[in-house]
């Protein structure tokens, strides 16, 4: 039973590129969730998605990121013009249901993104 | 605000000594409660959570941890340390009227000596 998977495991962009990360959550799992970790730092929230439909982006930036999750393949993550701050570990969760469930997110491996 | 906080960044311990992570949330509505730990190079694992019911909670590897709501707390412990648990340990929240998102502390290092 495969996990969550993202993929690429290490980005290297420079400044003004875009970059695009993709997650595939666990089977069975319609629910992603995908959180950025600064060096030295936890976790921080950043959108919740269900399938075609985004549920909660308090925790996006206004400007250049953006996420979806098509009905078919995975999850996408995309960060546009990046600058050196974005620079961090950008991990994917998955959970089978939605709120105010007994439901744990399963954390995929993270993308380490390095902008140069 | 929502928020979760975990009092020790760094922890060293010797091989069978008892370890206590602090962990403290703000919030007064319904929570769940998670520790996570990240071994290195590797993705976050769930160690246990608590949603309701018995606060003393047992989770994999020997790992418990006690929900005492009068404190906001949820303090993780393991009597017995190995080295094989040096690892970063997260406590999360998932509060009510937050939809799914989960609200990590900063994390803990713990440094497992021989």
């Amino acid at each position: 039973n495969a996990g969550v998977m993202q993929n690429p495991r290490h980005l290297v962009r420079r400044r003004g590129q875009e970059a695009r990360l993709r997650c595939s959550p666990m089977k069975g799992h319609s629910h992603v969730y995908w959180y950025r970790q600064l060096p030295e730092e936890g976790l921080k929230f950043m959108v919740y998605l269900q399938k075609e439909n985004i549920i909660d982006e308090s925790g996006m930036p206004k400007e250049r990121f953006s996420a979806e999750f098509p009905k078919e393949g995975p999850s996408i993550l995309r960060i546009q013009q990046v600058v050196r701050g974005d620079s961090a570990a950008y991990f994917c969760a998955s959970s089978p249901r939605a709120i105010l469930s007994q439901e744990t997110q399963y954390f995929g491996p993270g993308t380490r993104l390095l902008v140069l | 605000a929502q928020s979760v906080s975990q009092h020790n960044h760094h922890v060293i311990l010797s091989e069978a000594a008892s370890l206590e992570l602090g962990c403290n949330y703000s919030y007064g509505g319904t929570v769940n409660l998670f520790w996570y730990v990240q071994y290195p190079g590797q993705h976050l694992q769930l160690l246990l959570k608590y949603f309701s019911g018995d606060p003393l909670v047992k989770g994999i590897k020997g790992f418990e941890a006690e929900f005492i709501k009068s404190k906001f707390s949820f303090n993780l412990r393991k009597p017995s340390v190995q080295w094989s648990d040096t690892a970063e340990y997260f406590c999360a929240g998932r509060f009510s009227g937050g939809y799914n998102k989960l609200i990590f502390g900063a994390g803990t290092r713990l440094a497992v000596h021989p």
